[in-house]
């Protein structure tokens, strides 16, 4: 079954202790994605990544890191994170063709709660 | 810069009645759109995917439009049930980076 896999679904943590959630992608996609999602600001893009060892940041990219070592993964990284890094995270991959028919799949979700 | 809307905000129907969600976008230079929808704390589900070339897709009880020269996209949901009760979001993909920009969402209630 094509999916996109995310770890953990749920995570709570203190401010600046190091935290990396995992994405995994079985479909051989070149693009991936990492966004969040607060209520009242809809979903905004982190890091992208349009193939191994390319990265790029996106809209709101400062408190994070990512790697694309592999082509299946995209592990987010906080280094220290902070409580306005609570939010919802989600991971996505695509085709990494930019062309019409290029879908976005979605992982579930891991929500993470910085206290 | 790219902005999308998404109208109403929260909507709330009774079971049975057709209903049409509404999106719209500021910059017809897109590649495709595609419609979401999130059940409460879950992932998101793709619904529809409409080419920038196409006009319309249908899905079962689903049909999504677009016209892109006036930056709009409506999803339709015939005989609507409890089931669909969910927040739907749509996105517009741009550019040779594939980023999505997404709307804020339009919140379902089906009344059984």
């Amino acid at each position: 079954e094509a999916q996109v896999t995310q770890n953990p679904r749920y995570l709570i943590t203190v401010t600046g202790k190091k935290l990396t959630v995992t994405c995994s992608q079985n479909m051989n996609h070149e693009y991936m994605s990492w966004y969040r999602q607060d209520p009242g600001l809809g979903l905004r893009q982190i890091y992208y990544s349009m193939n191994v060892e390319v990265t790029d940041k996106g809209d709101v990219p400062e408190g994070y890191k990512v790697s694309r070592k592999e082509k299946r993964n995209f592990p987010l990284i906080l280094e220290s994170p902070s409580p306005n890094q609570t939010s919802l995270y989600f991971c996505a991959s695509s085709s990494g063709q930019a062309v019409m028919n290029t879908e976005a799949f979605f992982g579930q979700g891991t929500r993470l709660t910085v206290v | 810069k790219q902005e999308v809307t998404q109208i109403p905000a929260a909507l709330s129907v009774p079971e049975g009645e057709n209903l049409v969600l509404n999106c719209s976008f500021t910059d017809s230079a897109i590649y495709n759109l595609q419609w979401f929808r999130q059940d409460p704390g879950k992932g998101l589900t793709s619904l529809l995917l409409i080419q920038s070339s196409q006009r319309e897709q249908t899905s079962g009880r689903l049909n999504a439009s677009l016209d892109k020269s006036s930056g709009r996209s409506t999803l339709y949901i015939a005989a609507s049930q409890p089931g669909d009760s969910a927040t739907y979001l749509c996105a517009v993909r741009r550019g040779a980076t594939n980023k999505l920009i997404f709307g804020t969402g339009t919140l379902l209630a089906v009344q059984p």
